[in-house]
């Protein structure tokens, strides 16, 4: 069964600190592995998206890795901000096309100042 | 583009009513879907649209749940009658090209409570 499994539920950390959330997923084969940020009361939106054959990717002060061998996806937030305080959300996309999207159920990031 | 729009934004109402809430997609996508949201279940796909056409309901709970696209700007989710457990954030969503190939937007969600 396709799952992804998100690690820790939640996190709160101090403002400027970095900090690492994990996702480990079983969808194989994949197509691409997106990265969600959800803020309180509003809609998830992309923040960013590898596909298979990448490793990394850049978004400002957050960079996603990804290790297709262990099925294994990081997203790393650098110097993080009050405004960086959200749910995130790891979303696997299966090859085939019109197969639906697999969500993990998020991590809670709270930065304190 | 405003992004995708759905309305209203909160609804309370009482088990056995009916509830519709609504849903305007970004103009030029052609997959609309619906997503249902709770601490305990995360984000779960109800029903998903290609052309205004119904692909996969797999994911409606059950019979109390409709979803209908009449046109390409325009979608609603049904629950009648609604129960407690219904309690949840539907959200909408669309998409330019394939289902998982490309990227959803969301809208902002609908927030519902059944008492």
């Amino acid at each position: 069964k396709n799952q992804v499994e998100q690690s820790p539920q939640s996190l709160i950390i101090l403002e400027g600190k970095n900090c690492t959330l994990q996702c480990n997923y079983t969808v194989s084969p994949f197509s691409n592995l997106r990265w969600y940020k959800q803020d309180t009361g509003r809609g998830p939106f992309s923040l960013t998206i590898m596909t298979f054959s990448e490793n990394t990717k850049s978004n400002g002060r957050y960079t996603a890795t990804l290790d297709a061998d262990t099925k294994q996806s990081s997203l790393h937030i650098t110097a993080s901000q009050l405004s960086d305080s959200a749910s995130y959300i790891c979303v696997v996309s299966p090859l085939s096309g019109n197969t639906p999207l697999v969500f993990g159920k998020g991590t809670r990031l709270s930065v304190i100042a | 583009d405003a992004g995708v729009i759905q309305s209203p934004r909160h609804e309370v109402t009482e088990m056995g009513q009916e509830v519709t809430l609504r849903c305007k997609p970004i103009s030029g996508h052609d997959y609309l879907f619906w997503y249902r949201q709770t601490m305990m279940r995360g984000l779960e796909l109800l029903i998903y649209f290609n052309n205004n056409v119904p692909i996969d309901d797999s994911g409606m709970p059950e019979d109390r749940f409709s979803a209908k696209m009449p046109n390409a700007s325009f979608s609603t989710l049904k629950i009648q009658p609604s129960e407690p457990r219904d309690s949840a954030v539907y959200f909408c969503a669309s998409s330019l090209a394939q289902i998982s190939g490309d990227t959803q937007y969301f809208g902002p969600g609908t927030r519902l409570t059944v008492l």
